[in-house]
């Protein structure tokens, strides 16, 4: 069966802190995704990445950064100099073979970035 | 992009009511669309694979008979919620997956659902 942890419930932190979102996942297949997404107050989910199983490199979108390591079955987001407008909840997600299938969330972590 | 609308975006209505909600792809064909369901305060959980043409796969624990699901064509998916009840209010979040491997799914903004 597929699970998705995310053992940090709520981040709180200043701005312009760097803060980093943990996303520890389990699965049998051999080829799976990988996904984060933004969820604002107002609900709707905001697509961040997609990373296939078989691309473990890193990656840098402006302040945001994800770091994936199958040895260890993690995909941890960074927020580099966070900021006021990055308060939601993010959630890690997986799906199985063609990134199409369903996906398995993960519980999510509410980040509140204070002035 | 791909676009994904859903319709109401928020309904409040008396219990034992029916309450239909619409997912459609605006601008892609989608075989796949996905029924999601988030209580406050928690994630999304799947409730059912709803494909066109067919009968929708339901999760373990979702009725199929109070939950209904109709995929009438490559561009929309209807929920209906038959005979509401207040453990019913949710907010009920679609997604679509275009035509073709390896794509990725598209959410829709989501319904929210207040049973009175």
């Amino acid at each position: 069966a597929q699970k998705v942890t995310q053992a940090q419930t709520e981040i709180s932190v200043v701005e312009k802190e760097d803060v980093t979102l943990d996303c520890v996942y389990e699965t049998r297949d051999t080829t799976y995704y990988l996904f984060w997404y933004k969820q604002p107050p107002s609900g709707e989910l905001v697509f961040l990445i997609r990373r296939n199983s078989f691309d473990e490199q890193n990656e840098i979108s402006g302040r945001y950064s994800w770091n994936f390591q199958k040895s260890t079955s993690s995909f941890n987001f960074t927020i580099t100099a966070s900021q006021v407008v990055d308060s939601a909840v993010y959630f890690c997600a997986l799906s199985g073979q063609g990134g199409s299938e369903k996906l398995v969330f993960g519980k999510g972590t509410k980040l509140t970035v204070n002035p | 992009g791909a676009v994904v609308s859903q319709h109401p975006s928020r309904v409040i209505c008396k219990s034992g009511t029916s309450v239909k909600i619409e997912c459609r792809s605006l601008d892609f064909q989608a075989t796949t669309m996905f029924w999601y369901r988030q209580f406050p305060k928690q994630s999304l959980m799947l409730m059912a694979t709803s494909n066109e043409g067919s009968k929708a796969t339901y999760e373990q624990g979702v009725e199929k008979d109070k939950f209904l699901i109709n995929h009438a064509s490559l561009t929309l998916s209807t929920l209906t919620v038959t005979s509401a009840h207040p453990e019913d209010s949710s907010f009920y979040i679609c997604s679509a997956s275009p035509v073709g491997p390896g794509n990725e799914q598209f959410f829709g903004p989501g319904t929210r659902l207040t049973v009175l």
